[in-house]
């Protein structure tokens, strides 16, 4: 089984659609969780951190189901700069290894 | 805002030649790491290295691979005889104490020919 799993897409939406990705992790013992998109032949740039409670920025918004080992990602009011792959990561506490899924392109149409 | 240096940005190499990557990390981070990325997969985790010694590895890092940070500030990955099946772009990435995420550079591309 896989470490980290997302659907990869792609999700071809209009602009000002909402586009939610979802992700699954195998390891339990994944204690830090993360966002971070990567446009073509770009390196990984963090989106953002993802915590127990929920956590929103601005258009963003991520959520962890620890129970589920389940986290997501809501995108609203989405604009065509949105196009890009995004990335699922897991870290393990302790070693700090972050584990990437495959990524899911997104691509966001006039 | 601090960055994650890479160079060359670009190297191409024949096969069995040696490789050197270069890196400079964010100045204050204590976690090092080197990832490869075949074009069109995931991004796979090389190495960590942390207190100035590898604190983890995976399969794909073989005898074929080392890694450096000679003086403080540079972090290296050598490949020493290089395969074909070794081009990819490989990024560094360092992390600090604290909740925070990992900052990568900007990669190097290896092409093997």
């Amino acid at each position: 089984r896989k470490e980290v799993e997302q659907d990869p897409g792609p999700f071809n939406v209009p602009e000002g659609a909402t586009v939610a990705f979802n992700c699954t992790y195998s390891n339990s013992a994944s204690q830090s969780f993360f966002w971070y998109r990567q446009d073509c032949r770009k390196e990984p740039k963090l989106l953002m951190s993802v915590y127990s409670s929920g956590n929103e920025d601005g258009r963003f918004t991520a959520q962890l189901n620890r129970a589920s080992q389940y986290i997501s990602l809501l995108i609203r009011d989405s604009k065509l700069s949105d196009s890009a792959t995004y990335l699922c990561v897991a870290s393990k506490g302790g070693s700090y290894i972050p584990t990437f899924g495959r990524g899911t392109s997104l691509i966001v149409h006039p | 805002e601090p960055e994650v240096t890479q160079t060359p940005s670009h190297q191409v190499t024949q096969m069995g030649q040696e490789v050197i990557l270069r890196c400079v990390p964010i100045s204050n981070h204590l976690y090092f790491y080197w990832y490869r990325q075949i074009l069109g997969q995931k991004v796979e985790f090389l190495v960590s290295f942390y207190n100035n010694e590898i604190s983890e590895k995976s399969e794909i890092f073989d005898d074929q691979f080392s890694v450096e940070r000679p003086d403080g500030s540079n972090f290296t990955l050598k490949i020493r005889s290089t395969k074909l099946e070794d081009s990819a772009m490989y990024f560094c990435a360092s992390r600090g104490t604290g909740a925070g995420g990992y900052t990568f550079g900007s990669g190097t591309r290896l092409t093997v020919v």
